[in-house]
């Protein structure tokens, strides 16, 4: 079946100004992650949604930094007054909640959205 | 908490040689393991995981690692390497019920000689 979408898959935009990231994860998957992968500093976890729990936002690096995920599928990672240092690939990752326990989330990853702060 | 520590940010092989990528994990609590390969400009593909069952774990295109509790390491192998393995390799860390996200190492690129 299909995999982890992401869109735009390229974006350039200017300091200051807002843009929004999308996640398709895998249908059905229960769980979505993001993450940013940086230059030199390897992959970083932002936040974290669970069905219809509260996300878990312990990563997101500042309060300009948001997500949501509606209806639990899609997800928007939203960047507001963008900085240089917000210059990243972002992943989107999926994973099933599999029946019974314990849970091992193994994470399907998404192409990422490589974004450039001018 | 934890983390994982990728020994060697670039490696590389000759065709047909042996592939050692070395990842060591620190965990107080028994880990779940992840190797992901990253070719260019694509996401990250899961080539296995750990998870408490063999410590001598099977992935796609010829890779095996073997989770060493003694060691806290998840070495990735292959025995002989392609010019296709070239991409970037990273570890990854969960505690695994409950546990939310995965903690990356900082990844090893693999380039592969012809």
């Amino acid at each position: 079946g299909a995999g982890v979408s992401q869109s735009p898959s390229n974006k350039v935009t200017e300091k200051g100004k807002d843009v929004e990231l999308r996640c398709d994860p895998i249908s059905g998957h229960t769980a979505l992650y993001w993450y940013r992968q940086s230059l030199g500093q390897g992959l970083e976890f932002l936040i974290y949604f669970q069905g219809n729990s509260a996300p878990d936002k312990s990563g997101l690096p500042s309060d300009r930094f948001s997500a949501e995920r509606t209806g639990g599928s899609v997800s928007t990672l939203t960047i507001q007054r963008t900085q240089q240092e917000d210059s990243a690939v972002y992943l989107c990752a999926s994973s099933p909640r599999l029946a019974g326990g314990p849970w091992v989330k193994t994470q399907y990853f998404g192409p990422g959205t490589r974004l450039l702060v001018l | 908490a934890q983390s994982v520590t990728q020994l060697g940010s670039h490696v590389s092989v000759s065709e047909g040689a042996l592939v050692l990528l070395r990842c060591n994990y620190s965990s107080s609590v028994p880990p779940y393991l992840f190797w992901y390969v990253q070719y260019p400009n694509q996401g990250l593909q899961l080539l296995l995981k750990y998870t408490s069952a063999a410590t001598l774990v099977k992935g796609i295109n010829g890779f095996e690692a073997e989770f060493k509790k003694s060691e806290t390491s998840f070495h990735l192998t292959k025995p002989s390497a392609h010019m296709s393995d070239a991409a970037e390799y990273f570890c990854a860390v969960t505690e695994g019920t409950g546990a939310n996200n995965l903690f990356f190492g900082t990844g090893t690129r693999l380039t592969v000689i012809p």
